[in-house]
């Protein structure tokens, strides 16, 4: 059963700094990893989606790493701004059409 | 395109009574995905439809939840009789079909059952 988890749970920065976030799965016979910001009481919006024929997606200053073999991915967020606060959530596609969520990483960027 | 719709954003209601909640998926995908979201478990997948067709359905919890996709632009998702448990924030996706393609979501219904 295919498990995914995200570290650090929770994450407070001031502005403009750079930073990581960082998520692992268990089966690595994955077709996607997508990456997914979720504000409070909102739905989840889609940032990054990876093939697992791709090494990496960009989009703005967000960049998303994935390493098929070993299971891991990272989200990198360049010269953070407050209005990037939110929750940060990884989710792999693998058999069966499923989509298996981590459980988050809560970004605070302090002004 | 106007996007996942889902009806009602908030629901409030007392144990035993029937919940439906709707969505409306993005105009030509054909998969369709209802998941809960609780702080205890995250979010999870219930079930997902497939050219309006059930493919899996082994998230739902209990015989008290029922999904039903009666065409191409429609789904329900019922629980009857509701619990206080099942308060939650419930999710509709969809995406085009294929095992590598995107998902989209909607904004959520959240069901407080008291």
């Amino acid at each position: 059963k295919q498990e995914v988890t995200q570290i650090p749970a929770a994450l407070s920065v001031p502005e403009g700094e750079n930073l990581v976030l960082n998520c692992s799965f268990t089966d690595s016979a994955i077709y996607n990893l997508q990456w997914f910001r979720q504000d409070p009481g909102k739905g989840l919006t889609s940032l990054l989606l990876i093939q697992s024929s791709q090494r990496e997606q960009t989009s703005g200053r967000l960049n998303a790493s994935l390493d098929k073999s070993s299971g891991r991915s990272t989200l990198y967020i360049a010269a953070s701004q407050p209005g990037d606060s939110a929750t940060y959530l990884c989710a792999v596609k693998g058999k069966g059409n499923k989509l298996v969520f981590g459980a988050g990483t809560i970004l605070r960027v302090k002004s | 395109d106007a996007g996942v719709i889902q009806s009602p954003r908030h629901e409030v209601t007392e144990m035993g009574q029937e919940v439906t909640l709707r969505c409306k998926p993005i105009s030509g995908h054909n998969s369709l995905f209802w998941y809960r979201q609780t702080m205890m478990r995250g979010l999870e997948l219930l079930i997902y439809f497939n050219n309006n067709v059930p493919i899996d359905d082994s998230g739902m919890p209990e015989d008290r939840f029922s999904a039903k996709m009666p065409n191409a632009s429609f789904s329900t998702l019922k629980i009857q009789p509701s619990e206080p448990r099942d308060s939650a924030v419930y999710f509709c996706a969809s995406s085009s079909g294929t095992d590598a393609m995107e998902l989209f979501f909607g904004e959520g219904s959240r069901l407080t059952v008291l």
